[in-house]
């Protein structure tokens, strides 16, 4: 497949553990992006990431969240000690040199 | 501060009407403009995007998008709207030389009526 994937593609949880979630980007795209998309709204900015320079974490909205991306490749969310509030969709987008973002079909988490 | 404006939160049009969704930009440098579209339970999906040129984009599914400096918009049409139009429809705009700096809008629902 040519797009971008992310798994799992729903994930409940109960309050307090933690998650991963795994985004694999287009192949040859420099540019990996993490957002936060809640019931009727748009798009929250969590994590970039370009190549080998350090990621921008600015949108992290709290130290339960981190991200790695490894290899330039594949990345995984992870979000400690999961709240309620923490229940959205979170998409990933890959992006080449260009700045046009192709995301993925997002995981849906929901904590209980 | 950069922003992206969806005016209109909700529309409903007739199968077959014309369409246009409006957005508005803040952006201090020359901006480059996308147009997402998001089915029910799906991910975002590029329609079109504008970087320079031309300032009638022409993108997937019958939709085009106009960009107007002196307006500071890039509303998207589509003459002729079919039922699989219902969805979310997002504005962005990003940066030419920065990666990072992508601000979206909050989103315009289209729903299309028999």
């Amino acid at each position: 497949g040519a797009g971008v994937s992310q798994s799992p593609s729903n994930k409940v949880t109960e309050k307090g553990k933690d998650v991963e979630l795994r985004c694999d980007p287009i192949s040859g795209h420099t540019a990996l992006y993490w957002y936060r998309q809640s019931l009727g709204q748009g798009l929250e900015f969590l994590i970039y990431f370009q190549g080998n320079s350090a990621p921008d974490k600015s949108g992290l909205p709290s130290d339960r969240f981190s991200a790695e991306r490894t290899g330039g490749s594949v990345s995984t969310l992870t979000i400690q000690r999961t709240q309620q509030e923490d229940s959205a969709v979170y998409l990933c987008a890959s992006s080449p040199t260009a700045p046009a973002q192709y995301f993925g079909p997002g995981t849906r988490l929901l904590v209980l | 501060a950069q922003s992206v404006t969806q005016p209109d939160i909700h529309i409903t049009v007739s199968e077959g009407a014309s369409l246009e969704l409006r957005c508005n930009y803040s952006y201090g440098a020359t901006p480059y403009l996308f147009w997402y579209v998001q089915s029910p339970g799906q991910g975002l999906q590029l329609l079109l995007k504008y970087f320079s040129g031309d300032t009638l984009v022409q993108g997937i599914k019958g939709f085009e998008a106009e960009f107007k400096r002196s307006q500071s918009s890039f509303n998207l049409r589509k003459p002729s709207v079919h039922w699989s139009d219902a969805a979310e429809y997002f504005c962005a705009v990003g940066a030419a030389n920065t990666g990072n700096q992508f601000y979206f809008g909050t989103g315009t629902s289209l729903t299309v009526i028999p």
